[in-house]
């Protein structure tokens, strides 16, 4: 089963910043997805990213805010760009293990001030 | 297009038995059941491919009714180690290249 590594896993930042948050996994794998889960809430699908062309974006979510990156088949990151308090949440990357269902990684708690 | 469950909280004591229903406005063509406790990321229990469906797993089963676009998640005889949060996740069959998470169900197992 894939395991994944997803770091920080927690931080603090300042408004106007911006944080990238890194998921490596120890397998291959073609498509990962990044979630967004705030407080109490349930996970909610930021965008798909596939190895070699653009990630593939939810409707409410844009390139210019959560920009993604994937350089290979092991590795993502998702930026969260000009952060204010509201992108305050947890993220978390995740991978398809067919029928075994889904891998998250660890998740990052961001918290903007 | 995010599914609906219900109950939105379950409150047990040890040995009770719950029900947790996933309904969806679309077409399924999967549906996967995980577990998330406190603090940690969704834990996959199961996933239900056909309509009809029966799995279990240990004292936790799920069935998928494929034609009214529902599925439910059956714990019986619970134990403390059931408390979290149950979420069900779908694919739809107009897109079955991403899991999107149903609004979630607290169950809380006390002794």
């Amino acid at each position: 089963s894939a395991v994944i590594s997803q770091k920080p896993s927690r931080d603090i930042c300042q408004r106007g910043t911006s944080l990238t948050i890194q998921c490596q996994v120890d397998s291959q794998v073609t498509m990962m997805f990044w979630y967004r889960q705030q407080p109490g809430q349930s996970l909610t699908l930021i965008a798909t990213a596939n190895q070699g062309s653009e990630a593939t974006y939810e409707s409410g979510f844009v390139i210019d805010k959560f920009p993604i990156s994937r350089p290979n088949l092991t590795f993502s990151t998702l930026t969260v760009s000009n952060m204010s308090p509201e992108d305050s949440s947890i993220y978390l990357c995740s991978v398809d293990r067919n029928n075994y269902g889904y891998t998250f990684g660890s998740g990052t708690r961001l918290t903007v001030v | 297009q995010q599914p609906v469950q219900s109950p939105q909280a379950v409150i047990l004591r040890e040995g009770e038995d719950a029900v947790i229903n996933c309904s969806s406005s679309k077409a399924l063509y999967s549906v996967h059941w995980y577990r998330q406790k406190h603090g940690e990321a969704p834990v996959f229990l199961m996933i239900l491919l056909k309509g009809g469906e029966q799995k279990g797993h240990e004292k936790i089963s799920a069935s998928f009714n494929e034609k009214k676009q529902q599925s439910s998640l059956y714990l019986t005889a619970s134990q403390l180690s059931y408390s979290g949060t149950y979420f069900c996740g779908t694919e739809m069959k107009e897109s079955t290249d991403k899991l999107i998470f149903g609004t979630g169900t607290r169950l809380q197992v006390f002794p």
